[in-house]
């Protein structure tokens, strides 16, 4: 089965701090792992994406940071700040099949 | 304005009724889906949509139908709503470009969602 396996649930973390989102999968076959980003009430909106020929990615304060032999990929959000307070989901496919998503992450920044 | 926009926003219904969630794009984007989406649970996709004689089946089609009446227009249906398929429901478009124009490809911009609460 393909699965994606998201930790930890829920975060907080302090204003000016490191939030660090991480997700594991099985399929070595999956190419591209977006992230998303879902505010309360609103929908998800693609964060950031990342394909395996690179090993890390870096948009802003969003960073992806890819373990291609540990099946891992993570999102680091540099220099948290209070409006990055939402729920964060990653996923992973591969051609184009269906994306496959995380449980998702519910970030706070407190101040 | 939204350029995805999903009708009603809200809506309580009881078992057994017909429902009708719809969604309409001002992106022009070719590829629209439909995902639902369960408290602690990823989004799982129902149907996707390439264009209005393009229509396939996602990993949790049953007891779902939809409906692309235009380009910029697809609708998703409940037959015969029952208790468990309360949830909320997305529509999302794309127009990432990918190799071929086979396969579902990624989602990239959502509506608000329609929270849908069956009793």
């Amino acid at each position: 089965q393909q699965q994606v396996k998201q930790s930890p649930q829920s975060l907080i973390v302090q204003k000016g701090g490191i939030s660090i989102i991480n997700c594991a999968y099985e399929n070595t076959a999956f190419d591209y792992f977006p992230w998303y980003q879902q505010f309360p009430g609103k929908g998800p909106a693609l964060l950031i994406a990342i394909r395996p020929d690179v090993s890390e990615k870096k948009e802003g304060r969003f960073t992806i940071s890819f373990n291609k032999s540990a099946k891992q990929f993570s999102l680091h959000i540099m220099d948290s700040q209070p409006g990055d307070s939402a729920t964060y989901f990653c996923a992973a496919n591969f051609g184009n099949e269906k994306l496959t998503f995380g449980t998702g992450t519910r970030l706070t920044i407190i101040p | 304005d939204a350029d995805v926009t999903q009708t009603p926003r809200n809506r309580i219904t009881k078992t057994g009724k017909r429902i009708m969630l719809e969604c309409s794009q001002t992106k022009g984007h070719d590829r629209m889906y439909w995902y639902r989406q369960d408290p602690g649970l990823g989004l799982q996709l129902i149907y996707y949509s390439f264009d209005v004689k393009d229509i396939n089946k996602g990993e949790i089609s049953d007891g779902y139908s939809v409906s692309r009446q235009a380009q910029a227009k697809f609708s998703l249906s409940l037959e015969s709503a029952i208790p468990n398929q309360t949830a909320l429901y997305f529509c999302a478009t794309s127009d990432l470009p990918f190799a071929s124009k086979t396969g579902v490809g990624q989602p990239q911009h959502f509506g608000d969602g329609t929270r849908l609460s069956i009793l």
